[in-house]
């Protein structure tokens, strides 16, 4: 079965860091690029990062670029997101997902990590 | 960035009744184009890939159309099990922009 276990949420004060990780099963790993999304309480959804089969390339949404980093253990079959200088706004459930292929959709989905961010 | 317009932002709907969601992105994204349907503390459940490819599962009731700047997302003889949020999203580049939503409700 095809899985995604996000893991590392939690409470962190304003300009804090946080990591966040993915661990995969089920699948190739390596061959697929992953992404993360997160979604604010009560919001939509909001693409957050991508990061290639290799973790050669790497993209990020405005909002975080500069203060996240999205990175890969392939021999792990683990994918994370570090996150620094947190701010209220950052404050969602944070989903990593799959990226089916050449269309780029997101085929399977974590449960989701919450991440709040308050002193 | 690519900005993306979907409307309606909400809907009421019967069981058996056709719905039909739009998506209009601000410059041409060929088929890059995917739905997503999400109920209540749930991730997101990819419904459709590339403007019109049905994922393995979903139901045929749901069926995607357009290309370019226009795309509909339509559901025929709603279920209740179909009463969700949905939103589509550009995959053409990056930002990879998703749409504001839309409520699926029952009348």
């Amino acid at each position: 079965e095809v899985q995604l276990l996000e893991s590392g949420g939690g409470l962190v004060q304003p300009g804090g860091s946080l990591r966040l990780s993915c661990e995969a099963s089920g699948f190739t790993f390596s061959t697929y690029a992953m992404s993360w999304v997160r979604q604010a309480p009560g919001r939509g959804l909001e693409w957050v990062s991508v990061i290639s089969g290799s973790g050669r390339s790497t993209y990020y949404a405005d909002s975080v670029k500069g203060r996240f980093t999205i990175s890969r253990d392939n021999s792990k079959n683990t994918v994370y997101l570090q996150m620094s200088s947190l701010r209220g706004d950052d404050t969602a459930i944070y989903y990593c997902a799959k990226d089916l292929g050449r269309w780029n959709c997101l085929d399977v989905w974590g449960q989701g990590a919450p991440v709040t961010v308050s002193s | 960035d690519i900005q993306m317009t979907q409307s309606p932002s909400s809907l009421s709907a019967s069981v058996g009744d056709t719905v039909t969601i739009t998506c209009r992105t601000s410059e041409t994204i060929n088929s890059y184009l995917n739905w997503y349907q999400q109920k209540v503390g749930k991730p997101p459940k990819l419904l459709i890939c590339a403007a019109s490819s049905l994922q393995s599962g979903v139901p045929s009731r749901f069926t995607g159309g357009g290309s370019g700047t226009d795309f509909t997302l339509t559901i025929s003889n709603l279920q209740p099990e179909d009463f969700a949020i949905y939103y589509c999203q550009q995959s053409y580049n990056i930002p990879r922009t998703f749409g504001q939503g839309t409520k699926v409700e029952i009348k």
